[in-house]
């Protein structure tokens, strides 16, 4: 069945560091692929989505691109802020094949330091 | 415009104590779920509705836990006889319907049984 691995964390990074947490998917369909972010105490966000290959998604200076060819949808920052610590989740949605679940990794907590 | 909301966003109850967990989504949506997110996990799934379709009750971990949406909107996640491992946060999303959409999220409720 369709299913989301990401990146085990945790991440510990200084800031203005390059960032790159990795997610790879199976799926039988072509899926949308999307990436959520929460901050502390708080629900999930979507940061970005993409829903075909090769489309890169992008937010607040992270960015991912559908790969078809490695199944991945790795989020990356060149230059990541204090205020990007949070945990993020890989998604996956394939409505014609899977129905309405949607699957999520087990998400990558992000510190980064001053 | 609102996004999902929910209440409340604690919880405290004694074990054996039933909990109603209340979700409203996003004026529209006509798709809704339930995860489950224990302290440093990932989301488990819970429940699933769809317009006035039967709901995905899949994820429903025992027959304590039960779910329903009245007029297609608001939901209330009902846990019987709380168990002190039903301690978690509960998150409900929405989205706008079958197809390749985002989920929105709530903010969560903190259950802790004591």
């Amino acid at each position: 069945g369709d299913s989301v691995t990401q990146m085990e964390g945790p991440v510990t990074l200084s800031e203005e560091a390059f960032l790159t947490i990795n997610c790879t998917y199976t799926a039988t369909g072509y899926p949308s692929l999307f990436w959520y972010v929460q901050y502390p105490g708080e629900g999930l966000q979507l940061l970005l989505k993409a829903t075909k290959a090769d489309d890169k998604g992008s937010n607040k200076g992270f960015e991912a691109t559908y790969r078809k060819e490695t199944t991945s949808f790795h989020l990356e920052k060149g230059s990541v802020q204090v205020s990007d610590s949070a945990v993020y989740f890989c998604a996956l949605s394939d409505p014609i094949n899977t129905g309405n679940q949607f699957y999520f990794g087990t998400g990558t907590s992000l510190t980064v330091i001053p | 415009g609102a996004g999902v909301s929910q209440s409340p966003s604690n919880k405290v109850t004694e074990k054996g104590k039933d909990v109603e967990l209340r979700c409203d989504p996003i004026s529209g949506h006509t798709a809704l779920y339930w995860y489950r997110q224990s302290l440093g996990q990932g989301l488990e799934f819970l429940i699933y509705f769809q317009g006035n379709s039967a709901p995905d009750k899949s994820g429903l971990p025992s027959d304590r836990f039960s779910a329903e949406r009245t007029g297609g909107s608001v939901s209330t996640l009902t846990i019987q006889r709380t168990q002190q491992e039903d301690s978690a946060v509960y998150l409900c999303a929405s989205k706008r319907g079958t197809g390749n959409y985002e989920q929105y999220f709530g903010p969560g409720t903190r259950l802790t049984v004591t």
